[in-house]
């Protein structure tokens, strides 16, 4: 079963807006990390955070880390049609960092 | 360099029969690891090999097979195909199974 959930389930926003999207988790993680799904294809990994951190950005993302509450957030800014894609966070566990857990996904709609 | 490959794209079977699906990881990378995408439960881990040994295993049914060869290519076996096993079967690799997962464009197997 899941241990993520994200949500929103779907998100839509013109071109140029920000968008957030969150994930909790239920267990003790190392690492989260996520990841973007365009139409069913494969994914690709955007960032990963420690568990130590609190905050990473790279490029338009950035994600945060609240293990007390067992949350993260992913804000992309500036959106673009070409960021309509699922996006899903993913975590493992303690001694299992080839076993990812991931979310249900939030999906992005990005209108010009 | 090329990414991950996975073969057969697309694929349909027939209840009760077997399947073999391929994925040649980048090269370098000693870790493969499979997932299970449906509508209903979301991405699910499969199994993960590393130098030809499987080192996680998730909760499948034992009809759910795989094994990695010396040159890091590995292939999942499916037997017994129940309706229920139509999905999209994400392959990953990574240099040492540790992050940085890499994951193919899937193959899409449906059973009728």
């Amino acid at each position: 079963s899941q241990q993520g959930e994200e949500d929103p389930q779907a998100l839509s926003i013109q071109e140029g807006e920000n968008a957030t999207m969150n994930c909790s988790y239920k267990t003790s993680i190392n690492n989260l990390q996520w990841y973007r799904q365009n139409s069913g294809r494969g994914l690709v990994h955007l960032i990963l955070i420690r568990s130590n951190e609190r905050e990473k950005h790279s490029g338009r993302l950035r994600v945060t880390l609240d293990t007390s509450k067992k949350s993260s957030s992913l804000l992309i800014t500036a959106s673009r049609a070409a960021d309509t894609a699922s996006y899903f966070c993913a975590t493992d566990a303690s001694g299992t960092a080839s076993k990812l857990t991931f979310g249900t996904g939030t999906r992005l709609q990005v209108t010009l | 360099k090329a990414g991950v490959t996975q073969t057969p794209r697309y694929l349909i079977k027939t209840r009760g029969q077997q399947v073999t699906l391929s994925c040649s990881p980048i090269s370098g990378h000693r870790s493969v690891s499979w997932y299970q995408q449906t509508p209903g439960q979301g991405l699910q881990f499969l199994f993960e090999y590393f130098s030809e040994t499987q080192r996680n295993k998730g909760n499948f049914p034992g009809r759910f097979s795989g094994r990695q060869f010396s040159n890091s290519r590995s292939e999942m076996n499916v037997s017994t195909l129940e309706l229920g096993d139509s999905a999209l079967y994400l392959c990953a690799s990574s240099p040492e199974g540790v992050y940085g997962y890499t994951f193919g464009s899937g193959t899409r197997l449906t059973v009728v």
